[in-house]
């Protein structure tokens, strides 16, 4: 069955230094997988996806993620963290074929000042 | 463009009453996927739908139901109540495979 993993349930990081969350996929076929972000009391705001290409994928707010297909990870990464850049974020990938969005459950990143 | 809208956006609901959830797609989209998301957890798929019909369906029961009207807005039914249906429900719109815009959430609680 098509899932994610995300090991970590909090990451902390001081202000300007890079960040990583982690994500791991277990997937049949090719994989389709996602970032989101959701801020305090929002819904889910889309960050960047991976469907096929570069391994290395741009997203907004200067994210990207790395596509690894022999470790089987799609981490999430920032050269300088900001303080804006707190909230809870989302791995996610797609059913097979379908639009379903399965998540993970979510790491809390926490830049300090 | 006003994106994904949802109404309301609180909701206190009483156990065993039924409640009723309504999402505003994003302009152009044409489908609507529902999704659970319980207090800390990650959001759990419920149903889809497209050009009116159910197109797909998570491991939800049939107390909850949908509907999706010609200009492809759409609602999700809850019957029966039960404390555990409490969470924050998410919207979300997309248009051929692209990827889904979510809206801010209806925050259910059921008392």
């Amino acid at each position: 069955a098509q899932s994610v993993a995300q090991p970590e349930d909090q990451v902390n990081v001081a202000e300007g230094n890079p960040l990583t969350v982690k994500c791991t996929y277990s997937v049949s076929g090719n994989p389709y997988l996602f970032w989101y972000v959701q801020y305090p009391n929002r819904g889910l705001q889309f960050l960047l996806k991976y469907i096929t290409g570069d391994n290395l994928v741009k997203g907004s707010y200067d994210f990207e993620a790395e596509f690894n297909k022999s470790q089987t990870s799609f981490h999430l990464k920032k050269p300088s963290a900001l303080v804006s850049d707190s909230a809870l974020y989302f791995c996610a990938v797609v059913y097979y074929n379908t639009d379903k969005l399965i998540f993970g459950t979510g790491t809390r990143l926490q830049v300090f000042p | 463009d006003a994106g994904v809208t949802q109404s309301p956006t609180h909701l206190i609901k009483t156990r065993g009453q039924q409640v009723t959830l309504r999402c505003s797609p994003k302009s152009g989209h044409d489908t609507v996927s529902w999704y659970q998301q319980a207090l800390g957890q990650g959001p759990q798929f419920i149903f889809q739908y497209y050009e009116e019909e159910e197109r797909q369906r998570g491991n939800f029961p049939d107390r909850f139901s949908g509907h999706q009207f010609p200009n492809y807005s759409s609602e999700l039914n809850v019957n029966a109540l039960l404390l555990g249906d409490s969470a924050l429900y998410l919207c979300a719109s997309s248009l051929d495979d692209t990827e889904a815009f979510f809206g801010q959430g209806t925050r259910l609680t059921v008392v």
